[in-house]
């Protein structure tokens, strides 16, 4: 049984950066084809990509947000890291990790997803 | 970048009628790589259908998906209480998109 579970501060300042570990069990991120992904969704609004890594190191980000976004993996510990940098209200919104499969071509669909956390952006 | 645009934004229906959703993509999507999820409030997304017709493990089969190109559709045969909820579309032929998602709720 796959699970992934999001963890990180619930509350950040502006200009701030944020750093979300996604911690997952039920796979390895080290087996050909698998990957993990982040999704964030504002109240109330749409479910919006930010990024995926895969097993072999290969990050791929979202057009719009990529020059703030980093993902890393830490394969022995299971967990998977992202970080925004100069964090803005906005971005309030929860955020989900996911596994993902890219076995014909390095996109898939998400499934199962996290529980989400939601994280606040606020003075 | 491929934008999806889902219509309705929100289905008024009541149990046991059909309900279809329509995703519709700027352009075409490749060998058919989209897939649709349901989210209930408070919930994560749970995945229905990849590939755009094939059900996820344990999806009860009232729950079909159909199309190619740039025109989707979800169609719910027959709603049971537990379907009222939001649905997302997304395609992952290349960079990851999600629809704007379409709220059946009860009439």
């Amino acid at each position: 049984q796959i699970t992934l579970k999001e963890s990180g501060p619930t509350l950040v300042k502006p200009t701030q950066t944020l750093t979300l570990t996604c911690t997952f069990s039920g796979f390895s991120l080290s087996t050909s084809g698998v990957g993990v992904g982040w999704i964030r969704q504002p109240p109330g609004k749409a479910l919006e990509w930010l990024a995926l890594i895969y097993w072999d190191d290969d990050k791929r980000y979202s057009p719009s947000l990529k020059s703030r976004l980093t993902i890393t993996k830490d394969t022995s510990k299971n967990q998977v890291v992202l970080t925004m940098t100069n964090m803005d209200p906005v971005d309030t919104a929860t955020y989900y990790c996911a596994h993902s499969l890219g076995l014909v071509i390095k996109w898939g669909w998400f499934d199962p997803w996290g529980q989400g956390t939601l994280v606040t952006v606020s003075s | 970048e491929i934008v999806l645009t889902q219509s309705p934004g929100t289905l008024s229906l009541s149990p046991g009628e059909r309900a279809t959703l329509s995703c519709r993509a700027s352009q075409s999507v490749s060998s058919s790589y989209l897939a649709w999820y349901q989210q209930k409030p408070g919930q994560a997304p749970r995945l229905l259908i990849y590939g755009a017709s094939s059900r996820a493990t344990g999806i009860p089969d009232r729950f079909s998906g159909s199309g190619s190109g740039t025109d989707f559709t979800l169609t719910i045969s027959r709603l049971e209480p537990e379907d009222f909820a939001v649905y997302y579309c997304q395609q992952y032929g290349s960079s990851p998109a999600f629809g704007q998602g379409t709220k059946v709720e009860i009439k």
